[in-house]
């Protein structure tokens, strides 16, 4: 079964400040990778994605995050992070051939930035 | 465009009374639809999806039950809630390999 992990429960940045988050997938066949944001008392909102290509992928709001294969990780960073983006961030991830499609969450990190 | 709507926003009720959150989406045609639960500081559970009318797969078994009586209608379910099923739920439709989520419900069993 495939599992997610988010290294950081909780995260306190000032604003300009980077930003790295860690999410690392147990998994050994092909995945889709996602990290998804959820502003305080707003929907849950698709940030990036990874299916395939180039590893590095770039999603709204200045956001990029990684994929290396060989350490099963996708982390999310920023080079400089606004009081704005303050949020919950959750990795997700499913198998590429799934037929359904169900995705597995990591556990989120919440992230405060302060002003 | 595609939208999905989730009602009712908030909910309380007493241990013990019966469920029924509803979940329509708009602007597509026989979604992949789902139903996950967020606890705090236990990110998303997927609890249910559903391929098509009538069709329902559970992925933990619990005091739920889904069903999905037309294409774009997916409704979640309880006979008797119980103080442990609390928490936030999210409907959530897929376009390819991506799924995108509704505002969710926030229920609170007392």
């Amino acid at each position: 079964a495939q599992s997610v992990s988010q290294h950081n429960h909780h995260v306190i940045l000032s604003e300009a400040a980077s930003l790295e988050l860690g999410c690392n997938y147990s998994y050994g066949g092909t995945v889709n990778l996602f990290w998804y944001v959820q502003y305080p008392g707003q929907h849950l909102q698709l940030l990036l994605k990874y299916f395939s290509g180039d590893p590095l992928v770039k999603g709204i709001k200045g956001f990029e995050a990684e994929f290396i294969k060989s350490k099963f990780s996708f982390n999310l960073r920023k080079p400089s992070v606004q009081w704005s983006d303050t949020a919950e961030y959750f990795c997700a991830v499913n198998a590429g051939n799934s037929g359904y499609s169900t995705l597995t969450f990591g556990k989120g990190t919440m992230l405060l930035v302060s002003p | 465009s595609q939208t999905i709507h989730q009602w009712p926003a908030t909910l309380v009720q007493p241990v013990g009374s019966p469920l029924s959150l509803e979940c329509t989406v708009e602007g597509t045609s026989n979604p992949n639809l789902y139903w996950y639960r967020q606890a705090a500081g236990r990110g998303l559970q997927l609890l249910f999806y559903s391929v098509g009318i009538g069709q329902i797969s559970s992925e933990v078994p619990q005091n739920l039950s889904a069903s999905r009586p037309q294409d774009r209608q997916f409704i979640l379910s309880s006979k008797k809630l119980l103080l442990s099923d609390s928490g936030f739920y999210l409907c959530a439709w897929r376009m390819t390999e991506t799924q995108y989520f509704g505002p969710g419900t926030r229920l609170l069993v007392l």
